[in-house]
């Protein structure tokens, strides 16, 4: 138990587009997920902590009108890059909580922009 | 502030034994995690440590001690596919995972 999926795992995109990633909890519900960066030999670098219902929480540098989060659902949330540019290409993975000390990965998407 | 330090890079040598230290500052603790992450994949669970000692699983085991924030994760009987970066993550009062810069475990046969 306790999978989570991300789509796509990895996406090619020009200049100036969107991007939507997906985060979905196959066999449990998260109340919250949270969305991570990670820049290639870096370490995971939180971007945003999203609670079902609400909005989410940014952190601090992070546009919250760049990167549009939306967790509709208790096993669903997304990640919208908007107006896409090169320096966003990244490894984006999603976590989502099953409980307070269970936090399981999805698989990343890498985001390439061109 | 929160921080966790842990190496930057090891290297081993292929069935032998490696320690992996990392020390924490967090706000609160409600926990110690140990990740492993290959190149271009997400990270995968360890360990987690929230009671000071050693827990043992299989050939990885992870210590904990809160009073020195300190914890370490022994790998034993290394194989080539332990190759890999090793992320420690302290959970701080929020139950927010504050993690480190990651070790990279070079297995040399």
């Amino acid at each position: 138990g306790a999978v989570v999926s991300q789509h796509p795992s990895w996406v090619i995109c020009k200049s100036g587009t969107s991007v939507k990633i997906e985060c979905r909890s196959l066999d449990f519900q998260a109340t919250t997920m949270f969305w991570y960066r990670q820049f290639p030999k870096q370490s995971l670098m939180l971007m945003a902590t999203s609670n079902e219902g609400s909005k989410a929480t940014y952190e601090q540098g992070v546009e919250k009108d760049k990167f549009l989060i939306n967790h509709a659902s208790l096993t669903l949330s997304t990640l919208t890059v908007t107006s896409a540019h090169p320096e966003d290409s990244s490894f984006y993975i999603c976590s989502a909580r099953r409980l307070e000390n269970e936090q399981f990965f999805g698989p990343g998407t890498r985001l390439t922009v061109l | 502030g929160q921080n966790i330090d842990q190496p930057t890079e090891m290297t081993a040598t292929e069935g032998a034994i490696v320690q992996i230290n990392c020390t924490y500052q967090t706000s609160g603790f409600n926990g110690l995690f140990w990740y492993q992450q290959h190149a271009g994949e997400a990270p995968t669970f360890l360990s987690y440590n929230v009671l000071d000692g050693l827990e043992e699983k299989g050939r990885f085991s992870s210590f904990l001690s809160r009073s020195k924030g300190y914890s370490y994760l022994l790998l034993k009987e290394l194989q080539m596919k332990d190759s890999a970066s090793y992320l420690c993550a302290g959970m701080d009062s929020n139950y927010q995972l504050i993690w480190g810069a990651g070790t990279k475990l070079i297995i040399k046969p």
